[in-house]
């Protein structure tokens, strides 16, 4: 069974570029959340997607957005890139969001130069 | 807000030695969550504890929660050096009457376990 698969992996941006990254969930998960990693601020949750809608929103200001397609697979923007937003992207698979368990891909780290 | 408090934050121990780390939180709720993190990995999912009194144990981990006290631990038994690694609890506050905030983490416990 195939876990979750985020893609790039890796990503050096400029500082005002924009960026999207990708997540496939489990096959047959419907729930897709994002979340920030950094040193500094720990995990942070950034936004959840169940069927195409987002249901929850995280505190992040709004050059960050995402959002999720039929097939379930997500994908989320950040614009107009700042040096903080360096961190580790990490996207969690749920089959619902009711106590189920997620499960977290591998990443994508974004590297803001 | 809800705020989830992990300590303590590094631990360093023997093999072969017992500890428990301590996961608070703030606000009511009934779902929590352990992950496990190793360096430029991603997160496992350890444990999913859905209701008062919950235990779950696997292999040298057993957690447990009580809602009441707003506690969760993870205690390792007579631990490996394979344990070493980050552990995080996370609580989920989306139920909470409309509660917005996803899965809360707390800043993990960065465990080295010593031969």
């Amino acid at each position: 069974k195939a876990g979750v698969t985020q893609t790039p992996r890796y990503l050096i941006k400029t500082r005002g570029q924009q960026v999207t990254l990708s997540c496939s969930p489990i096959s047959g998960h419907r729930s897709v959340s994002w979340y920030q990693q950094t040193p500094g601020q720990g995990l942070q949750f950034l936004f959840e997607y169940f069927s195409e809608t987002q249901r929850n929103k995280g505190n992040f200001p709004g050059r960050f957005s995402g959002r999720q397609f039929s097939n379930s697979r997500s994908e989320m923007n950040v614009s107009t890139l700042e040096l903080g937003d360096s961190a580790l992207y990490l996207c969690a698979s749920s089959f619902d969001r009711d106590g189920t368990e997620a499960f977290f891909g591998q990443g994508t780290r974004l590297t803001v130069v | 807000e809800l705020k989830v408090e992990q300590n303590p934050l590094f631990l360093s121990m023997q093999e072969g030695k017992n500890y428990t780390i301590y996961c608070n939180y703030s606000t009511t709720s009934d779902r929590l969550y352990w992950y496990r993190q190793d360096p430029g990995k991603s997160l496992e999912s350890l444990f999913v504890l859905l209701s008062n009194g919950a235990v779950k144990q696997e292999g040298r981990l057993m957690a447990s929660l009580d809602t009441k006290a707003r506690l969760s631990t993870l205690h390792i038994t007579a631990a490996v050096h394979d344990l070493s690694a980050t552990y995080f609890c996370a609580v989920d506050s989306s139920a909470l009457r409309g509660g917005a905030d996803g899965l809360t983490f707390g800043k993990g416990t960065h465990l080295i376990i010593q031969p």
